[in-house]
């Protein structure tokens, strides 16, 4: 079946950087972009931007676009999401998920990331 | 803030009906963006349970159903069950933020 599943959980100190990855299996990874959103503690989805899996071109939320760096190893049907300079309000649960016809399905199950000195 | 607008919060008896609304302006659902719903069980993954406005995906029950009208979007669930309760989100895009995805901030049902 269609899977996505993500690395494990890190924990971080303010001014690091962290780099999640997301396994991609069940279905052709180039064909589809993967998109990175997170969920802070009790709060709703943030959008951080997509990926193409098939040329690789990165699309950043604005809000992100300086500190975030999308990757992909198509041999490994893997994509990468990092962020830098992480600071305590980056704590959250990061997850990505697959760009079905603007409909995303599946979710990984999630990478929970805690910033904290 | 989020960019659509749920309840935070609807309740239901088992078996009744309930309805989550999705308020949007002309620059999202207005535009005739998707909408789409996701149910996220505690400490999991969000599922779709609703694309394209009103479709299912296979091995979602037909007690899921969406619509949409204007600039708001709704999903309704009939015959309630205690799996039931969960956070729903509805997603869609925003062209006065170039086509990014945009959530409402969820709405917790609670099965009475």
């Amino acid at each position: 079946q269609v899977q996505l599943v993500q690395s494990g959980a890190e924990v971080k100190k303010p001014g690091a950087s962290v780099k999640v990855s997301c396994k991609a299996s069940g279905y052709t990874f180039t064909s589809y972009p993967i998109y990175w959103l997170r969920q802070a503690p009790g709060q709703g989805f943030e959008y951080l931007g997509w990926l193409s899996a098939g040329n690789g071109a990165p699309i950043f939320s604005q809000r992100f676009q300086d500190r975030v760096t999308f990757t992909k190893d198509t041999s490994a049907n893997t994509a990468y999401m990092e962020l830098t300079s992480l600071r305590s309000e980056d704590t959250a649960v990061y997850y990505c998920a697959r760009n079905n016809w603007n409909r995303l399905d599946p979710w990984g199950q999630g990478t929970l990331v805690t910033v904290s000195s | 803030q989020s960019v659509l607008t749920q309840p935070p919060s609807v309740s239901g008896a088992p078996g009744q009906r309930v309805t989550i609304s999705c308020t949007g302006s002309s620059s999202n659902i207005g535009a005739g963006y998707d909408v789409n719903w996701y149910q996220q069980l505690p400490g999991t993954a969000p599922k779709l349970v609703i694309y394209g406005d009103t479709h299912r995906p296979s091995g979602v029950p037909d007690r899921f159903s969406g619509s949409k009208s204007g600039t708001s979007a709704s999903l309704a669930i009939t015959g309630l069950q205690a799996e039931d309760e969960a956070d729903y989100y509805c997603q869609s895009q925003d062209s006065s933020l170039s086509g990014e995805v945009v959530f409402g901030g969820g709405t917790k049902l609670t099965v009475l």
